[in-house]
């Protein structure tokens, strides 16, 4: 199975704030990577995929880059409604493979 | 709008069996493969089983034998038949939506969930 490693666990931030996760591939995922932003007892939504294509809906401070093994998540400007956790996930190959989460939380 | 809802979770003993099942609404089920992913209280997401909109199906090694993924496309439900269960399986337990545009796809959708607790 394809490991995925996130850093950091966690970001304390504040609104306004440049905010950039790291997920690290344990082999090459080519650009099959996803984001999703999860909340407490919610559902996961879909951010990213294929690295850095926007979901339909999603604001364009979400933005997403890399391919091969290290891909990047960043929110440009952080807004009060995007304290979350943060997952990445390839679906390279089966099985579908999760980052372990990064938690956004306030400063 | 797409809705996924889960139901049949609760507390069951070591042992035991559950059936979850997930309606679905908004969309055209039979198009879609359907997935079931889990998240222990506190831990990350963890995909467990997948059923083609053919009823081919795929596990996860840890279910394995233990798990069956199903679907009525009649009914636009998608169900998990747990048995054999442990306390490692503690977890809130989502359905969630493949995309179906693209030769490389992920979950565009996913349901809130239904807690799973394995206990004596």
């Amino acid at each position: 199975d394809i490991q995925m490693t996130q850093s950091p666990s966690t970001v304390s931030a504040s609104a306004g704030d440049r905010v950039t996760i790291t997920c690290r591939a344990s082999e090459s995922t080519n650009s099959w990577l996803a984001w999703y932003q999860q909340k407490p007892g919610k559902a996961p939504k879909l951010l990213i995929y294929q690295a850095s294509s926007l979901e339909s809906g999603v604001p364009s401070r979400f933005s997403g880059s890399g391919s091969g093994t290290e891909f990047t998540l960043t929110i440009s400007s952080l807004q009060p409604d995007d304290f979350a956790t943060y997952y990445c996930q390839q679906y390279n190959s089966n099985p579908w493979t999760f980052g372990q989460g990064t938690k956004v939380e306030i400063k | 709008e797409v809705q996924l809802v889960e139901s049949g979770g609760g507390l069951v003993q070591p042992g035991g069996s559950l059936r979850l099942s997930c309606a679905a609404s908004g969309f055209t089920f039979s198009s879609y493969w359907m997935h079931w992913v889990r998240q222990a209280p506190g831990k990350g997401l963890v995909w467990l089983s997948r059923i083609h909109s053919d009823g081919s199906t795929i596990y996860a090694d840890s279910v394995k034998g233990r798990f069956t993924i199903s679907r009525d496309n009649a009914k636009n439900t998608l169900y998990l038949q747990m048995n054999s269960l442990r306390a490692e399986d503690t977890a809130v337990y989502h359905c969630v939506r493949e995309m179906n545009t693209g030769n490389y796809r992920t979950a565009d959708y996913w349901g809130q969930g239904t807690l799973v607790t394995v206990s004596s």
